[in-house]
């Protein structure tokens, strides 16, 4: 079965500096990934997602995350984090139903939370 | 507005009373999917629906049904709620989940409470 892990439960960062938050995942076939930021009392914003090609991805609010399928990771990264950044972050795989007829079942990771402060 | 909207925004239950979340979307989005979000767990699928009498089970299926008649609503059952079921739940709708433009919109939340 596939499963994200998010080893950092939370990470504190000081504006400015920079970010990396860490996904694994594991799956046996070619993953779909994506990552997802939630403000607190509000739904999930899509960041970032990464299907094929190239692997270093761009996405919104200078996030950008790598795939890197020998490690079976997908890192998020920022250069410079904004105290704006602070929410919590989620790593998710869409994999195939049992049929393997669609790839609408999306798995996510645990979280992170980050604090940004100033 | 393009939106997704969920009712009730809260709810406390008793045990085994049957209870239904509604969750509609006016984009016209083939794609809505259900899901509980617990602390530490982040969210778990519960039931997705590629479209249109097409339902299929998450990650967490058990205890709950749901259905989509038509495109515009997909709404979660609690056929006999359990305290367990306690928890914070999010729908959400997508134009397609692996296609442009692939964004999921995400409904404000239902939180549940079941006693």
């Amino acid at each position: 079965a596939q499963s994200v892990t998010q080893p950092d439960i939370h990470i504190t960062v000081s504006e400015g500096a920079s970010l990396e938050l860490r996904c694994n995942y594991s799956y046996g076939a070619t993953p779909y990934l994506f990552w997802y930021v939630q403000s607190p009392g509000q739904g999930l914003q899509l960041l970032l997602k990464y299907f094929s090609g190239d692997t270093l991805v761009q996405g919104i609010k200078g996030f950008e995350a790598e795939f890197k399928r020998s490690q079976s990771s997908f890192n998020l990264r920022k250069p410079s984090v904004h105290w704006s950044d602070a929410a919590e972050y989620f790593c998710a795989v869409a994999t195939a139903n049992a049929g393997g007829t669609s790839y609408g079942k999306l798995t996510f990771g645990q979280g992170t939370i980050l604090t940004v402060h100033p | 507005e393009a939106q997704v909207t969920q009712n009730p925004r809260y709810l406390i239950t008793v045990t085994g009373k049957k209870l239904t979340v509604t969750c509609s979307q006016n984009m016209n989005h083939e794609y809505m999917s259900w899901y509980r979000q617990d602390p530490g767990l982040g969210l778990r699928q519960i039931y997705y629906s590629m479209n249109v009498e097409v339902t299929d089970k998450g990650d967490v299926p058990e205890g709950y049904k749901v259905s989509r008649k038509e495109k515009r609503n997909f709404p979660l059952i609690l056929e006999s709620p359990s305290p367990n079921q306690t928890s914070l739940y999010f729908c959400a709708s997508s134009l397609s989940i692996l296609a442009a433009p692939y964004e999921q919109y995400f409904g404000p939340g239902t939180r549940l409470t079941v006693t």
